[in-house]
């Protein structure tokens, strides 16, 4: 059973709309949520998080939401860039402290 | 700092063999984990130390699974004898804080079990 599921596989944007990026979870006791990224042949990195007491964390480009109720949160990214084009994870952490990812989005920045 | 280091970054062997992943943390990381990566279940936590110490490895898959951490700048992951479902990348992260939240990653290990 997926605690924590991105939905969609891939997602094309145009370069400098908006990115929408969405991640669903089923326990209600994550109480801390963070988005990684990932290149090809690369590592995932740590992108942006937010905790489970706010509903929104903004860090230049990115702005992660949270909706408790709806136990949803996405990432926006605006403008988009072709190097936002990767792998986007989401995950969660509860009070063991130990992350549930998602499966992730591949996100296609396109010219 | 370099960074976490894993070896090698390709790996491919036959059924049956054993296989031996390495990671080098960053220095001063008390946490490190164990990851794998597969299309049809993402990144999954296979096993964390804290100290050298497993703490947790409920994550491991199976017996022929095994992991070590020696000393605090090096540790192991063992698949004895692998498997073609074994086939995943590999990776290694470390955390100087008990919240493996901004966890820095190593590039990771493709392993391919033929």
């Amino acid at each position: 059973d997926q605690q924590v599921k991105q939905n969609s596989p891939s997602l094309s944007v145009q370069e400098g709309r908006i990115s929408i990026l969405n991640c669903d979870y089923t326990n209600s006791m994550f109480d801390y949520f963070l988005w990684y990224k990932k290149y090809p042949a690369e590592g995932p990195t740590f992108l942006i998080s937010i905790s489970s007491i706010k509903d929104k964390n903004e860090d230049g480009r990115f702005t992660v939401f949270l909706n408790k109720s709806a136990k949803h949160l996405s990432l926006h990214i605006v403008p988009s860039q072709p190097g936002d084009s990767a792998v986007y994870f989401c995950a969660a952490s509860d009070s063991n402290y130990q992350l549930i990812w998602g499966a992730g989005t591949k996100l296609i920045i396109k010219p | 700092d370099a960074g976490v280091i894993q070896s090698p970054r390709h790996e491919v062997t036959e059924m049956g063999q054993e296989v031996t992943l390495r990671c080098k943390p960053i220095s001063g990381h008390d946490y490190l984990f164990w990851y794998r990566q597969t299309m049809m279940r993402g990144l999954e936590l296979l096993i964390y130390f804290n100290n050298n110490v497993p703490i947790d490895d409920s994550g491991m898959p199976e017996d022929r699974f095994s992991a070590k951490m020696p000393n605090a700048s090096f540790s192991t992951l063992k698949i004895q004898p692998s498997e073609p479902r074994d086939s995943a990348v590999y990776f290694c992260a470390s955390t100087a804080t008990v919240l493996n939240t901004e966890a820095f990653f190593g590039q990771g290990t493709r392993l391919t079990v033929v």
